[in-house]
């Protein structure tokens, strides 16, 4: 699987937009990306996936930059119970269950 | 759906004892992942089975370490005898499967373990 970098921690406003990147510069063809959040305490949660086009559904949007190398998850209107470590994976499709987990995103959002 | 389920949430033991986690998948799925997750080493992926089948277990630390999935709706992790390293939280998830176009996975809400 191929690897990833996100920043350790970031910080979001309470109403405001949080952007949170991923750069998987060694990302093959047939690998997705995969977001997956974990609020103190709690397991792992889904959030959205996506191969090459932007997805978007009721917690988030991914945007997936042409190369695919990079990647964004958009949470439109963050709100504190939005504080969470955010992991991003890249996977290969059709090949087993593995999630391989980074260090992740620790995102705070401040009110 | 109640979603996956644990048990217990927190065990407490002491060092050479036997400890069994337990976890009912949700209803329907065939996968099931068991992780483990520290301060060092985050979360780790240790096994997991695909119709009740273990499929990859090199995540498993040592002889120490087993899991079985007797039936679609039961699995457990067993540490026997256990130490103190092994303290940490252990989370079950499940999955619609390995094949197709669903695989995310749902996670329980994790047993605390903690060896003394």
């Amino acid at each position: 699987d191929a690897k990833t970098t996100q920043p350790p921690s970031m910080d979001c406003a309470e109403g405001r937009a949080a952007n949170l990147p991923c750069n998987h510069s060694t990302i093959s063809g047939n690998e997705y990306v995969y977001w997956y959040r974990q609020i103190h305490s709690q397991g792992p949660q889904y959030i959205i996936h996506g191969l090459k086009n932007n997805e978007t559904n009721e917690m988030a949007s991914l945007i997936i930059t042409e190369d695919r190398k990079s990647s964004t998850l958009i949470l439109p209107h963050a709100t504190l119970r939005d504080t969470a470590v955010y992991y991003c994976i890249v996977r290969v499709h059709n090949q087993g269950g593995k999630l391989i987990f980074g260090q992740g995103t620790e995102l705070s959002v401040k009110p | 759906d109640a979603g996956v389920i644990q048990s217990p949430r927190h065990e407490v033991t002491e060092m050479g004892q036997e400890v069994t986690l337990r976890c009912k998948p949700i209803s329907g799925h065939n996968s099931l992942f068991w992780y483990r997750q520290t301060m060092m080493r985050g979360l780790e992926l240790l096994i997991y089975f695909n119709n009740n089948v273990p499929i990859d277990d090199s995540g498993m630390p040592e002889d120490r370490f087993s899991a079985k999935m007797p039936n679609a709706s039961f699995s457990t992790l067993k540490i026997q005898p256990s130490e103190p390293r092994d303290s940490a939280v252990y989370f079950c998830a499940s999955s619609l499967g390995v094949a197709g176009n669903r695989y995310e996975q749902y996670f329980g809400p994790g047993t605390r373990l903690t060896v003394t």
